[in-house]
């Protein structure tokens, strides 16, 4: 089992441009969460994707958007990027909205110039 | 959730002591409280949660103790190992079922 796969690692974009972060999730797993982790900083909850729909928003702009597929694997979009969009971007996978259940993965790390 | 307060953000001790992270929530209606560790280069890992109907839980060298009244909990390691060395964080979560995190503590573990 691979568990929680994200790509890519790094990504170098600047102000402005689009970018897209993708995740699978862990064998048997029908959920997945996106957040975000800023240098020092805990994870903050972007949104949750289940049955191909965000169930769940934390508070981030409209900028910010996902998408699920048929396998369960997901997407985050992130539109006109900023230099605080700067992060380690994490996916975790789990079953339903179980969060005894979540499995990380090693996230995407972003670089906004 | 709302806010977590997680203390200390930095915590040095020497091999075979003992380690105690404590973290405080706000939120009356919390009722799950995971503690995750993070290495170098690696998302979160679950190491061991709580529910509110628990006031301690053990797995070997480690535990967490939830005091629902005074809404803190703590994560303790016992008989610290280098590898214990990482990035700690608490979190807690209510009826939303989406976990709000403490800002860490980055735990160093002299051999």
């Amino acid at each position: 089992d691979a568990g929680v796969t994200q790509s890519p690692t790094h990504l170098i974009k600047t102000r402005g441009q689009q970018v897209t972060l993708r995740c699978s999730p862990k064998s048997g797993h029908d959920t997945v969460s996106w957040y975000q982790q800023a240098l020092g900083q805990g994870p903050q909850f972007i949104f949750q994707y289940y049955e191909e729909e965000e169930r769940q928003r934390g508070n981030f702009p409209d900028r910010f958007s996902g998408h699920q597929f048929p396998n369960y694997s997901s997407e985050l979009n992130v539109n006109a990027l900023l230099l605080g969009d700067s992060a380690l971007y994490l996916c975790a996978s789990s079953l339903g909205h179980r969060t005894d259940t979540q499995y990380f993965g090693p996230g995407t790390r972003l670089t906004v110039l | 959730g709302e806010n977590v307060e997680q203390h200390p953000s930095t915590l040095s001790v020497q091999e075979g002591d003992s380690a105690v992270i404590k973290c405080t929530y706000s939120d009356s209606a919390s009722n799950y409280f995971p503690w995750y560790k993070q290495e170098l280069g690696k998302g979160p890992q679950l190491i061991i949660d709580i529910r509110s109907n628990v006031g301690e839980k053990k797995d070997q060298r480690i535990a967490v103790t939830l005091n629902k009244t005074a809404k803190h909990f703590s994560l303790h390691i016992t008989e610290t190992q280098p590898e214990d060395s990482a990035v700690y964080f608490c979190a807690e979560e209510g009826g939303s079922y989406i976990p709000t995190f403490g800002r860490g503590t980055s735990l160093i573990v002299h051999p």
